[in-house]
């Protein structure tokens, strides 16, 4: 039973490029979360993302920031143009389709802008 | 806007002592409350899941209460160890948009 899958775990940028973050959620979970944990600091909810449907964006910076769960394959969280403050930890957490679901995350991808 | 924080921020306590954690959040709308638990540089471990409609949950060692007309949440360690050390987080999912909403973390050392 694979859990939450994320890669890269370590992505290294130069200010100015993409960033492309992956997320594999577990097996029959629909609803997918991201998170951003910046240094010394708390989780902050980004995106919820339903199979190819956008629900909960609150979180996301209006600009540079996208991300999508297509119907085949992994959710991808997008960072374009990186500036040093989008170093963090990018963390994506998946849960079954009940509301009372228990959400499951993975290991987080670690993001460093030179 | 829910709010929950976590009350000590950091706590170091000897190994063997039984310890209490402490959340609070503002807005007894919740599916549900989930203690984490994070290791540095890793990912978030998923330690204990209370329903809104229950009060209590247990696995081993750890105890998790839930009073939701209060707002408050405490995990409850026995017989600590030194690879309990951890930051424990707290996090409440809100009606309506279901999402976590996280407190800031209890930084836990268990000295040998």
């Amino acid at each position: 039973n694979a859990g939450v899958m994320q890669n890269p775990r370590h992505l290294v940028r130069r200010r100015g490029q993409e960033a492309r973050l992956r997320c594999s959620p577990v097996k029959g979970h629909s609803h997918v979360y991201w998170y951003r944990q910046l240094p010394e600091e708390g989780l902050k909810f980004m995106v919820y993302l339903q199979k190819e449907n956008i629900i909960d964006e609150s979180g996301m910076p209006k600009e540079r920031f996208s991300a999508e769960f297509p119907k085949e394959g992994p959710s991808i969280l997008r960072i374009q143009q990186v500036v040093r403050g989008d170093s963090a930890a990018y963390f994506c957490a998946s849960s079954p389709q009940q509301l009372t679901g228990e959400l499951f995350f993975g290991e987080g991808s670690r993001l460093t802008v030179l | 806007k829910q709010e929950v924080t976590q009350i000590p921020a950091a706590l170091s306590v000897p190994e063997g002592e039984n310890l209490v954690l402490n959340c609070s959040f503002t807005d007894s709308a919740i599916y549900n409350l989930q203690w984490f638990r994070q290791d540095p540089g890793k990912g978030l471990t998923s330690l204990l899941l209370i329903q809104s409609s229950q009060r209590e949950q247990t696995s081993g060692r750890l105890n998790a209460s839930l009073d939701k007309s209060s707002g408050r949440s405490t995990l409850y360690i026995a017989a600590s160890q030194p690879g309990d050390s951890a930051t424990y987080l707290c996090a409440v999912r809100i009606q309506g948009a279901q999402k976590l909403v996280f407190g800031q973390g209890t930084r836990l050392t268990i000295n040998p």
